[in-house]
């Protein structure tokens, strides 16, 4: 049971460049998200998926795009690359969206755009 | 407005003491979580505790408790007996209901964090 697991773990892009942030969650939750974390700031949340087959944009969507490609399944694509999305990308899963369920965390990709 | 406030940005404990991180929050909606995130320096995210709107107790989870105060609207993290490990940035979360109005249902919000420091 590996919970929610992401790769890659690093990555540097040059601007303009496009790529995808695969994430995968074995827990049979319905939701699933992305969120950013920037230097010295809390996680802002990009898209997510209430369920299997929907997507919805939270915070922060600009410059990315997500497919919800199964239940387990959540990629992020940036498609331009730009410096300003230097940053730490986690991916999340919960049971459904409710208030009172935790969220599950994978380890987080580290993004460099030069 | 933020939504969910951490006014110390450091915080130091002596090694074996009791810390209190503190968190305030702001929402309409009478339904929603508190929850604590822990972040080591490996970054990752690990969920320490939670907290319901309608809970009547406190929550506890080994060394660590909420101090949920709902009309004050604060729900700050106390961490008992401080060990070395302890060392990370801890950050404060909300999860707001159906009733939030918005689009992000089941969203986060977290708060800025709180590097927190053990001294041996």
């Amino acid at each position: 049971n590996a919970g929610v697991t992401q790769t890659p773990k690093f990555q540097v892009l040059k601007t303009g460049q496009s790529m995808t942030l695969q994430c995968a969650q074995d827990m049979n939750h319905n939701s699933m998200y992305w969120y950013r974390q920037d230097p010295g700031m809390g996680l802002r949340l990009i898209y997510y998926s209430a369920s299997e087959g929907t997507t919805d944009k939270g915070e922060v969507p600009n410059g990315y795009n997500v497919s919800r490609l199964n239940k387990r399944e959540f990629s992020l694509r940036l498609e331009s690359a730009a410096p300003s999305q230097t940053s730490v990308y986690f991916c999340a899963s919960s049971e459904e969206g409710n208030p009172g369920e935790t969220q599950y965390f994978g380890p987080g990709t580290r993004l460099l755009v030069l | 407005a933020q939504k969910i406030t951490q006014t110390q940005p450091g915080m130091f404990v002596q090694e074996k003491e009791a810390v209190t991180l503190d968190c305030t929050y702001d929402t309409s909606d009478p339904s929603y979580g508190l929850f604590w995130y822990k972040q080591p320096s490996s970054g990752e995210m690990i969920f320490l505790i939670y907290q319901g709107s309608y809970d009547q107790q406190n929550a506890t989870e080994g060394r660590y408790s909420l101090n949920f105060q709902k009309a004050r609207k604060s729900a700050n993290l106390v961490i008992s007996a401080s060990q070395l490990g302890d060392s990370a940035m801890y950050f404060c979360a909300m999860r707001e209901g159906f009733h939030a109005g918005g689009t992000s249902y089941g969203k986060l919000t977290f708060g800025q964090g709180t590097i927190l420091t053990v001294h041996p």
